[in-house]
């Protein structure tokens, strides 16, 4: 069954530094969504994205944060300036269209040192 | 502000008991999800509503968009359900695209 990966699984990072977040959906996919949880919190959205356009976006989705879907596979987040709080597992998702469930990816655990 | 609650926090069940688990939201939807997540992470989206009642093998997930609530049913419930689960709303708007999480329900179920 196709999935979604992400990689790294693991991202350890110096406060301050940029981090990317790379997630290949699944290939004929369509929209594709940024997630992150806090270590103990609920998943909170960060930004969908939908025809080569971000579509929706949250209130912690600000000027620190990008996406980017550089090629026909890969959707990243980069996280510019990283802060203490940024450490989180961050998680990817597709669907192919807007009534079908989410695939999720297995996450990436940022630590931000 | 909580968009989304859900009951119970934490609910922990014998192997073969009928479990329910209730989430509530404050906002207009487009569409309410039931997500499943391991004790490592992963998460799998279980169901998407908008109406009605669904049925994927021992689970049941029921929405009444009247009283903005939603339940999700597990039958005969077994130790490898044990899981956190979570109810998602999709909040009206252009896209659908935007997504209000409740804070989970933990369920053990014990052999």
């Amino acid at each position: 069954e196709p999935e979604v990966t992400q990689t790294p699984s693991h991202q350890v990072t110096q406060m301050g530094q940029e981090v990317i977040l790379r997630c290949v959906p699944i290939s004929n996919h369509l929209y594709f969504y940024w997630y992150r949880q806090i270590l103990g919190q609920k998943v909170e959205f960060l930004v969908s994205f939908y025809n080569n356009e971000i579509s929706e976006k949250s209130e912690i989705f600000d000027d620190q944060f990008s996406v980017e879907r550089p090629d026909g596979s890969n959707f990243t987040l980069k996280i510019r300036s990283t802060k203490l709080e940024d450490s989180a597992m961050y998680f990817c998702a597709s669907k192919g269209s807007w009534a079908q469930p989410q695939h999720f990816g297995d996450g990436t655990r940022l630590s931000i040192l | 502000k909580n968009e989304v609650e859900q009951s119970p926090q934490n609910l922990t069940a014998q192997e073969g008991e009928f479990i329910t688990i209730n989430c509530s939201y404050s906002v207009g939807i487009s569409a309410l999800h039931w997500l499943q997540q391991h004790p490592g992470g992963g998460i799998v989206s279980l169901f998407m509503l908008s109406s009605g009642k669904k049925k994927h093998g021992r689970l049941i997930a029921t929405i009444n968009i009247q009283e903005k609530h939603s339940s999700l049913h597990i039958t005969a419930s077994h130790p490898r359900d044990s899981a956190v689960y979570i109810c998602a709303v999709s909040p009206l708007s252009n896209t659908g695209n935007q997504f209000y999480f409740g804070t989970g329900t933990s369920l053990t179920v014990i052999p």
